[in-house]
């Protein structure tokens, strides 16, 4: 079974920082996933990833294979990015398969 | 489409009673997962079902969950008897079989179990 860490679990910063939020799992995977979790509870997938780099908006996402490690960066953080990041892992060789998930990190954004 | 749909939002029932959640995945998708989130252990898988079949269901944790999908529209989550531990935040997420198969997330159930 994949274990997949994150860190660090609670991030506290000042609006507009850079922020980078880390992942690494223990076996190989077929895609890691970067999810975001508001108070109150949806969750929205960010990014899917099996490979190199995606970017979207102020958010970006690489991925580096052979160390088993991921990071979610954001720039210019605003208050609106305050929400729980969850980093989750996918082992199928194809398809969908169920998801293996970290215990996610906290961010708050202070204006 | 309106995404995953999930009911009820919110549940509380009584330790013993039969609790069934109710999932409609998006349309067109062939994947159908649903997932537990609690504060001790976070999100972790239960099932999942592939065109209606299940596909691993190891992490059901006992006997008393059992889940069924009759139909690629409509997937049920059924907890009989029900036990205070089994409070938590039921999701079920949906996917395509494609490549790039993300996963879709429902509002999920916020089961209280007395």
């Amino acid at each position: 079974k994949n274990e997949v860490e994150q860190s660090p679990q609670n991030l506290t910063a000042q609006e507009g920082e850079f922020i980078t939020i880390n992942c690494s799992y223990s076996v190989g995977i077929s895609a890691l996933h970067w999810l975001q979790q508001h108070p109150g509870g949806g969750i929205v997938s960010l990014f899917m990833l099996s490979s190199g780099k995606k970017k979207h908006g102020r958010l970006i996402a690489t991925i580096n294979i052979q160390e088993k490690h991921s990071s979610l960066h954001i720039t210019a953080s605003h208050p609106r990015d305050s929400a729980v990041y969850i980093c989750a892992v996918s082992n199928s060789g194809g398809g969908a398969d169920g998801l293996t998930f970290g215990k996610g990190t906290h961010l708050i954004i202070q204006p | 489409d309106a995404g995953v749909i999930q009911s009820p939002r919110h549940e509380v029932t009584e330790m013993g009673q039969e609790v069934t959640l109710r999932c409609k995945p998006i349309s067109g998708h062939d994947y159908l997962f649903w997932y537990r989130q609690t504060m001790m252990r976070g999100l972790e898988l239960l099932i999942y079902f592939n065109n209606n079949v299940p596909i691993d269901d190891s992490g059901m944790p006992e006997d008393r969950f059992s889940a069924k999908m009759p139909n690629a529209s409509f997937s049920t989550l059924k907890i009989q008897p029900s036990e205070p531990r089994d409070s938590a935040v039921y999701f079920c997420a949906s996917a395509w079989d494609g490549y790039y198969n993300e996963q879709f997330f429902g509002p999920g159930t916020r089961l209280t179990v007395l």
